[in-house]
């Protein structure tokens, strides 16, 4: 298995190009997660989705948009980039909310 | 206040010393309690889970949580230069409705020295 995978590891964007991040998961699991990580602030939840489906804001969800497109895959959109987005991106997935299993994670860069 | 505070660290040891991480919380309706690892330019990765207060042992590691005092622990004994990494405590209020959602701490680096 190959658990919690996404795509691209690395990106380098221009301010106001968009981008989607890929998320997939082969365990099975019911909810997924995506998470923004910067030194200093720690992980937080930009969206989450409970159940295929549904989806809902996190702590800091201004400036993304999310489709959870089947149980497997939950992408995460930025229409418009900002400098301020610039940060380590995790996706996750979990049978039980309390035990969550992380992918690799995103390097985004935006000049 | 934030809802949970972690030491940052850095925190340096000699390889076999007793390790102890902790963090505090303020909100008294979390009841769930999680440790990840987090190795450089990886993702984090579930160490320990436990469930109201007491003690949790998986080999070198033992989970404290002290619900009166709002405080958990993280102690790792025997520890070697693979522990090396940053820790990352979370927790959450419950398993069901809109209680999803994970509050973690900013992470204590970790460094063992051989």
């Amino acid at each position: 298995n190959a658990g919690v995978t996404q795509t691209p590891k690395f990106q380098v964007l221009k301010t106001g190009q968009s981008m989607t991040l890929q998320c997939a998961q082969d365990m099975n699991h019911n909810s997924m997660y995506w998470y923004r990580q910067d030194p200093g602030m720690g992980l937080r939840l930009i969206y989450y989705s409970a159940s295929e489906g549904t989806t809902d804001k996190g702590e800091v969800p201004n400036g993304y948009n999310v489709s959870r497109l089947n149980k497997r895959e939950f992408s995460l959109r930025l229409e418009s980039a900002a400098p301020s987005q610039t940060s380590v991106y995790f996706c996750a997935s979990s049978e039980y909310p309390n035990e969550q299993f992380f992918g690799p994670g995103t390097r985004l860069t935006v000049l | 206040q934030k809802e949970v505070e972690q030491d940052p660290g850095p925190l340096s040891v000699p390889e076999g010393a007793i390790v102890s991480l902790n963090c505090t919380y303020s909100n008294s309706a979390f009841q769930y309690f999680m440790w990840y690892r987090q190795y450089s330019r990886k993702g984090p990765e579930l160490l320990m889970y436990t469930y109201s207060s007491g003690n949790k042992e998986d080999g070198r590691f033992t989970a404290q949580v002290d619900k009166s005092s709002k405080y958990i622990s993280l102690f790792i004994r025997d520890s070697q230069p693979s522990d090396s990494a940053t820790y990352l405590c979370a927790m959450s209020a419950g398993s069901g409705g809109s209680n999803y959602k994970l509050t973690f701490g900013k992470g204590t680096l970790l460094t063992v020295n051989p």
